[in-house]
């Protein structure tokens, strides 16, 4: 079962827009992170966020937390066409925090 | 090594045949993890070591899959009488900290069971 369920399931925006995607949890965590996958390729770390953060910053990426709706949401600034590809959120599942467990994935596409 | 390093990364087999998949960590890295996924899901969990041992083997579908790691550092997913719906990409990833920090992700074997 997936613990993270991504929102929308599927994005398209122009080049130069803002990307946003929500992640929706059931359980307690001890912190919250998303990855990116371009097509065939594996899974690249973007940002961790702890449960006691509201809001994370790096680079063109921003991150907040809700724990008390038990939600994420990450936004891209200024999308480039090289943002195409796959975004995972994935919560650590275990009372030891050693679990990770993804959601479903959003698939941006960004068109130059 | 660099990175995390997965071999074959392509593996196609008959329904019925034996598979084994190997996974190389980041070199000192004490967590490594197992994942399957399938084409437009997300990771699914499989397995989670921590050292030799397996600290969390609840993903594993079924007693066709079994993963060894038994000197902490290399890890073998084997894979018995396999089933078309075993096909998919195996995922390795490794962490010096566990899920309390980012995970490195290998490149995937991609399974295919005809």
């Amino acid at each position: 079962s997936q613990q993270g369920e991504e929102d929308p399931q599927a994005l398209s925006i122009q080049e130069g827009e803002n990307a946003t995607m929500n992640c929706s949890y059931k359980t307690s965590i001890n912190n919250l992170q998303w990855y990116r996958q371009n097509s065939g390729r594996g899974l690249v770390h973007l940002i961790l966020i702890r449960s006691n953060e509201r809001e994370k910053h790096s680079g063109r990426l921003r991150v907040t937390l809700d724990t008390s709706k038990k939600s994420s949401s990450l936004l891209i600034t200024a999308s480039r066409a090289a943002d195409t590809a796959s975004y995972f959120c994935a919560t650590d599942s275990d009372a030891a925090g050693n679990k990770l467990t993804f959601g479903g994935g959003t698939r941006v596409l960004v068109k130059p | 090594g660099a990175g995390v390093s997965q071999t074959p990364s392509n593996k196609v087999t008959e329904k019925g045949k034996y598979v084994e998949l190997r996974c190389d960590p980041i070199s000192g890295h004490t967590a490594l993890y197992w994942y399957r996924q399938s084409l437009g899901q997300g990771p699914e969990f499989l397995i989670y070591f921590q050292g030799t041992g397996a600290a969390d083997d609840s993903g594993l579908p079924n007693d066709r899959f079994f993963a060894v790691r038994p000197e902490g550092s290399v890890s073998t997913l084997k894979i018995q009488r396999t089933e078309r719906g075993d096909s998919a990409v195996y995922l390795c990833a490794s962490s010096s900290s566990g899920g309390k920090g980012e995970l490195f992700f290998g490149e995937g074997s991609r399974l295919t069971v005809l």
